[in-house]
Parts: C-alpha cells; structure tokens; sequence
C-alpha cells in the first residue's frame, strides 16, 4: 500500500529535550516537505527536501532541522524544543514535475511541548 | 499579505444541499495549481480536487467541483448534495513554480458542520 508513515503519533516531552520525528515513504518520491498546523494558521511550511541531500528552508524553518540521506527518509529534529512549537506535524511526499501532483500526507504527529 | 484567503472560519449546511466553501489567492505567477483537502476529525489530510491556472474548464470530482474564476483570483469548493461524513475542515492550497514548484500555500481552513 502507498503510504506515507510517520512515528511517533503522538508526543509528550519537556523543554530542551532532544527529538527526532521520523517519516518514510514507499513510493519513491522526489519530493517532501514538513509542515505544522496551528489553530486559525492552517499548515505551513517548515522544511522541503526536492532529493537526497537537498534540503532548503520553508516558511517557518526556526527551531528545526532536516536531513535527508536516502530517498524514503526525511525525519524532523528538534534539538532544543520549546513550548511554542507544541503543535501537529504532517509529514509529505510527492513526485516531481508535475504541477498538479498532489502531496500526500503522513498521519500526522501530535507534539505537546512541556 | 496572506496568499490563501478563506474567509468563512465556520460552514453550516443542511444534509442534502450543497454549500459552496470560498478561497481566494494572491499571485503573479502565470502557471499555478489549487488543491483542495478535507481534513476530518481523525487529523488525516485527503486531497479533494485540483485546478490548474491554465486550465479551461472547472475542475469536478464526483460530487466536489470547483468555481474557479482566474480574474478574481477566487477557487470555490462546491459540495454538492452534502453528507454527515462531508463534515470536517476543508483547506485550499496554492502551488506556485517559483523554487521549483515548492511553495505550497495553505489557507486557514473553513470548519464545514452538516446538519440531519
């Protein structure tokens, strides 16, 4: 099944506490992207990756960092997270060039930041 | 300045009409693409429809078309004969070509209530 998997579901951690947030998915995408959603905002972009090894910055990159060393994989590192980025993350993929290409989206992670 | 505009925070509409779900956009690309998702309580988010800037016609996926009027920049949702299950938030998105095609706007949602 296409699917894009993201772990944990669900989080609960303190400030400063390092955390990574995983995302794959199977069906080879060029193309990926994080978002978080806040009440009243809607999703917004915090990094993109458009291959392995090539990363850029979105609209709210501060606080966070990406790698993104095989294809499948683009996990999320808060290295210091904060109580303003509490929020719910969706991870994305799509295929390249094609401009009505869809994104499709991971479950989502809940991040509760104490 | 907001590139998603969607106006209508909250949607109520009886079982069985159609209800029509506003975004409007900014833009000076000529090429752009609209999407639309439906996000249900469960959290997931479900692309609904697109419509491409070049495209002529009005998009139209079973019962969801969408109004797109490239002039005033607006590409309203139509749900047509609505559902319990259409209840959920519905977001418009936007898709530039600048960097690559990367910049994915998201409207703030419009929260669709469907009354039995």
């Amino acid at each position: 099944e296409a699917q894009v998997t993201q772990n944990p579901r669900y989080l609960i951690t303190v400030t400063g506490k390092k955390l990574t947030v995983t995302c794959s998915q199977n069906m080879n995408h060029e193309y990926m992207s994080w978002y978080r959603q806040d009440p009243g905002l809607g999703l917004r972009q915090i990094y993109y990756s458009m291959n392995v090894e090539v990363t850029d910055k979105g609209d709210v990159p501060e606080g966070y960092k990406v790698s993104r060393k095989e294809k499948r994989n683009f996990p999320l590192i808060l290295e210091s997270p904060s109580p303003n980025q509490t929020s719910l993350y969706f991870c994305a993929s799509r295929r390249g060039g094609v401009m009505g290409e869809t994104q499709y989206f991971g479950p989502g992670t809940r991040l509760l930041v104490l | 300045a907001q590139k998603i505009t969607q106006t209508q925070p909250g949607m109520f509409v009886q079982e069985k009409e159609a209800v029509t779900l506003d975004c409007t956009y900014d833009t000076s690309d000529q090429s752009y693409g609209l999407f639309w998702y439906k996000q249900p309580s469960s959290g997931e988010m479900i692309f609904l429809i697109y419509q491409g800037s070049y495209d002529e016609q009005n998009a139209t996926e079973g019962r969801y078309s969408l109004n797109f009027q490239k002039a005033r920049k607006s590409a309203n949702l139509v749900i047509s004969a609505s559902q319990l299950g259409d209840s959920a938030m519905y977001f418009c998105a936007m898709r530039e070509t600048d960097n690559y095609g990367q910049n994915f706007v998201f409207g703030p949602g419009t929260r669709l209530s469907v009354l039995p």
